[in-house]
């Protein structure tokens, strides 16, 4: 199985509510990540988990607090967030290091 | 820093045509994925190719390391192949897209 679960699918919210985005894997991987997608643009990368740890931020700012409370589990918390966040969010997981990586279906955000 | 090509940027092909994309990196880069993107977003992983040749049904990639290039080709292809593919390469942890391909498939 190489499932990675999101949830919510869509989430819309204005600028001063508080959110959490949700990701799972099933797989044992050690590795989970955060990519942020805008509209005809290429996924990028802002932060990784390794064994739990975080071990790259890719000096996002700091309305996105990622958290990892277990292996399977990644959420990212969303606060005070800005018109131009609104984009696809993208958590993703593998082996580690260089290892292929496996995505989830995305949450698109929209903010008000 | 990482870089990554893509070449087309878009392209309109009709069903059951042939079509290669390519890659380029830099040589920081030390794998290289190819991914589809669907219309809802979704990345499908197609192939995981570092170096060498694979093939999945219609589709095939080859990497040439040393001359730091990838090519994916679609074979007969469908409607269903329509969306966006991505190369990406990885050096540490971080994954850097390029910015991708547009492949429409008409009827």
């Amino acid at each position: 199985d190489t499932e990675v679960t999101q949830t919510p699918k869509h989430l819309v919210m204005g600028m001063t509510n508080k959110k959490s985005l949700k990701c799972e894997q099933h797989m044992g991987h050690r590795a989970m990540y955060w990519y942020k997608q805008k509209a005809k643009k290429p996924p990028e990368l802002m932060f990784v988990y390794s064994y739990e740890k975080l071990s790259i931020n890719e000096s996002v700012p700091s309305r996105f607090s990622p958290e990892c409370p277990n292996s399977s589990l990644l959420n990212l918390h969303l606060h005070a967030l800005q018109p131009e966040d609104s984009a696809l969010y993208l958590c993703a997981s593998s082996q580690g290091g260089e290892e292929t990586q496996y995505f989830g279906p995305g949450t698109r955000l929209l903010v008000l | 820093g990482i870089q990554v090509e893509q070449s087309p940027p878009d392209l309109i092909l009709q069903e059951g045509a042939n079509s290669t994309l390519r890659c380029n990196f830099s040589d920081s880069v030390n794998n290289l994925q190819w991914f589809h993107q669907n219309p809802w977003g979704q990345l499908i992983n197609l192939f995981y190719i570092p170096s060498g040749t694979k093939q999945n049904g219609r589709l095939s990639a080859t990497t040439v390391a040393t001359e730091r290039y990838s090519l994916l080709y679609i074979s007969s292809s469908q409607t269903t192949d329509s969306g966006v593919y991505f190369c990406a390469g990885t050096s540490g942890s971080r994954l850097t897209f390029g910015e991708g391909t547009q492949l429409t498939v008409n009827p």
